[in-house]
């Protein structure tokens, strides 16, 4: 069976600094991939997808991912981090006609 | 077209009480997800239709849950006896799959409950 992992619970940056938040996933065959975001009390957002093609992918806000299969891992990224940009983060794989989600990153962003 | 909608946003029950949500889907998607999010976790899938059959359903899903979508429109989602364990975000999502792929869930806002 299909599984996500994000090693990290909270992750704080300062604003304007990089962030990178990790996503390892578990899956047999070519995963689908996916990126989204969730503000308090809201549902999700999605940020981004990898479907297959250019491992390095686009989303909306400034992110990006980078999927490498090497390494089973899906991360993403944002170069410089903005304060709305504070809250939950979750990498899904699709599989077997629904999406698994990881257990989610709190990003906190000091200013 | 408005998105996902989800009715109600909250809902406050009392133990032992039944209690239904309703998911409005975006009118193209043909597909129709429900989820349960606990504080801190990521969402766990519970069912989903493909048009208006139902075609999987997690172990989560005790025999107290029923879920319908009557004519691959709406779906509702029922919790026969509630205990408090059922405290939860409930999130629905819809989604367009064509010829095997399917292209990315939009999610409503979700029902959260609270079983007093």
């Amino acid at each position: 069976a299909q599984s996500v992992t994000q090693p990290d619970i909270h992750i704080t940056v300062s604003e304007g600094a990089s962030l990178e938040l990790r996503c390892n996933y578990s899956y047999g065959a070519t995963p689908y991939l996916f990126w989204y975001v969730q503000s308090p009390g809201q549902g999700l957002q999605l940020l981004l997808k990898y479907f297959s093609g250019d491992t390095l992918v686009q989303g909306i806000k400034g992110f990006e991912a980078e999927f490498k299969r090497s390494q089973s891992s899906f991360n993403l990224r944002k170069p410089s981090v903005h304060w709305s940009d504070a809250a939950e983060y979750f990498c899904a794989v699709y599989a077997g006609n629904m999406l698994t989600f990881g257990g989610g990153t709190r990003l906190m962003v000091k200013p | 077209d408005t998105g996902v909608s989800q009715n109600p946003r909250h809902k406050i029950t009392k133990r032992g009480q039944n209690v239904t949500f309703r998911c409005d889907p975006i009118s193209e998607h043909n597909r129709l997800y429900w989820y349960r999010q606990t504080l801190g976790q990521g969402p766990e899938f519970l069912t989903y239709f493909q048009n208006e059959a139902q075609l999987e359903k997690s172990r989560l899903l005790s025999d107290r849950f029923s879920a319908e979508r009557p004519k691959g429109s709406f779906s509702t989602l029922e919790i026969q006896r509630t205990e408090q364990g059922d405290s939860a975000m409930y999130l629905c999502a819809s989604s367009l799959e064509e010829g095997g792929l399917d292209y990315g869930y939009t999610f409503g806002s979700g029902t959260r409950l609270t079983v007093v």
